[in-house]
């Protein structure tokens, strides 16, 4: 089954730019997708299409794809980004979708 | 108020059987797809099953399939899973989540992602 692979952690100090990766055989044909999960809460959609910004979503959040990788990339990260952060894709025929394992960004 | 109400959850034996619904609410339901989503505990997100607006597509994970039957009800704005044969790795909060999308200004169809997610309903699988 197809899989996607992300880093499990990532730990930054305020204001510093954290870079999340997301791998997958079939990024090159599917858009990504990116999620924040908090404890105790539903996620909530922060990138979608690899690079588009849903409105409310801070400026600070970008997205970027290159092959079979794509990345988040959170500048000038503040306390409240800490949280777990999930790709999203779908296998190369579109009728599985898939999420990464997950990254828990720490904010040192 | 754009929003996704899960019920349904509990627990049960191995083996058994469980429906989740999901009640939507503030949106047109009828133009959307929709996703289950669950999380085990400590776990991170998986992927279980995809409707289309219509009922017309569904998708399953490996998984599930032959398991888990997903289904809407367009009339009553709801979404429903029905869970036989349950597991103990069944066990985990169940999220719906629509699946949004856009036209640009060429007219193609895109994926905007899952950007609505109730607030789950947890699945407890134990004998």
């Amino acid at each position: 089954s197809y899989e996607l692979t992300q880093p499990p952690s990532v730990s930054v100090s305020p204001g510093q730019t954290a870079r999340i990766t997301c791998s997958g055989d079939a990024l090159p044909k599917q858009y990504a997708y990116w999620y924040q999960q908090k404890p105790g809460q539903a996620p909530v959609l922060v990138i979608y299409k690899d690079s588009e910004r849903p409105s409310g979503i801070p400026e600070r959040f970008s997205g970027s794809s290159s092959g079979t990788t794509v990345t988040l990339t959170i500048s000038g990260v503040q306390a409240e980004d800490e949280a777990d952060y999930y790709c999203q894709s779908a296998d190369s025929s579109g009728t599985s979708w898939v999420f990464g394992g997950g990254t828990k960004l720490t904010v040192l | 108020e754009v929003q996704l109400v899960e019920s349904g959850g509990g627990l049960v034996q191995p083996g058994g059987s469980l429906r989740l619904s999901c009640a939507a609410s503030g949106f047109t339901f009828s133009s959307y797809s929709m996703n289950w989503v669950r999380q085990a505990p400590g776990k991170g997100l998986e992927w279980v099953s995809y409707i289309s607006s219509s009922s017309s597509t569904i998708y399953y994970a490996d998984s599930v399939k032959g398991r888990f039957t997903i289904s809407r009800d367009n009339a009553k704005n709801s979404l429903y899973l029905q869970m036989n044969s349950l597991r103990d790795e069944d066990t985990a909060v169940y999220y719906c989540a629509r699946v949004g999308y856009y036209y640009d200004s060429s007219g193609d169809y895109y994926y905007y992602g899952m950007d609505v997610w109730g607030q789950g309903t947890t699945v407890t699988v134990s004998s």
